[in-house]
């Protein structure tokens, strides 16, 4: 069953910390993504990646940075985490080409809380 | 930038009705998504649209790209206890992986038994 797997289903981290959120996929796509998801916002896009060592700003990356040093892993880290930072995180994976009939693949989310 | 507004934001709904919800934009559209969240989980493709007027059937799901290209339809039949979840909609502007996705805010779906 392929699948996006994210390291952590909840994390406490403190404010000021670094953290570190991974996600790998094993369906051998292209791009991957993280969103932040909260209530009334729905989805919105932090970073994303379409190659190994290449990244992209998405809509808010303030705060976030990514790493994408091999084709299935793409981490998310927020340099300095804030309360503001809390929030449910969803890493996704989506082959390349002219067609979207699959989508995106999401993994289930990690749901980070800042004390 | 591009939005996409949802309503309603959340229904609750006995078992065995039909639900209808909709997603609308003030910016065209050229491929429209519905994915489903259940809880505790991350989305899931329901159905891809690509053509307006598009009419799409996926077991009791049904979704319609709108003939604007600005707004499109999801109806579920004979609802059951499992449809329970978010239902989020997606536009975009074009047809590749390259092209940028815009989710709305989703609508809250409570079936009660």
């Amino acid at each position: 069953d392929v699948k996006v797997t994210q390291s952590s289903r909840y994390l406490v981290k403190r404010t000021g910390e670094k953290v570190f959120l991974e996600c790998v996929q094993d369906m051998d796509h292209e791009n991957m993504f993280w969103y932040r998801q909260d209530p009334g916002l729905g989805l919105r896009l932090i970073y994303f990646s379409y190659d190994v060592k290449m990244k992209e700003k998405g809509d808010i990356p303030e705060g976030y940075s990514v790493s994408r040093e091999k084709k299935e892993r793409f981490s998310l880290i927020l340099e300095s985490a804030s309360t503001n930072q809390t929030s449910m995180y969803l890493c996704a994976s989506s082959p390349s080409g002219q067609v979207t009939n699959y989508g995106y693949t999401f993994g289930s989310g990690t749901r980070l809380t800042v004390v | 930038g591009q939005q996409l507004n949802q309503s309603p934001q959340s229904m609750f709904i006995q078992e065995g009705e039909d639900v209808s919800m909709n997603c609308t934009s003030s910016s065209i559209f050229n491929t429209w998504l519905w994915y489903k969240q259940e809880p505790g989980e991350g989305p899931v493709l329901l159905i891809a649209l690509y053509k307006a007027g598009e009419l799409t059937s996926n077991g009791r799901l049904t979704a319609q790209f709108g003939i604007t290209r600005k707004d499109s339809f999801l109806n579920i039949s004979a609802s059951i206890p499992s449809d329970v979840g978010i239902y989020f909609c997606a536009g975009q502007l074009g047809r590749t992986s390259y092209d940028k996705v815009i989710f709305g805010p989703g609508t809250s779906l409570s079936v009660i038994p």
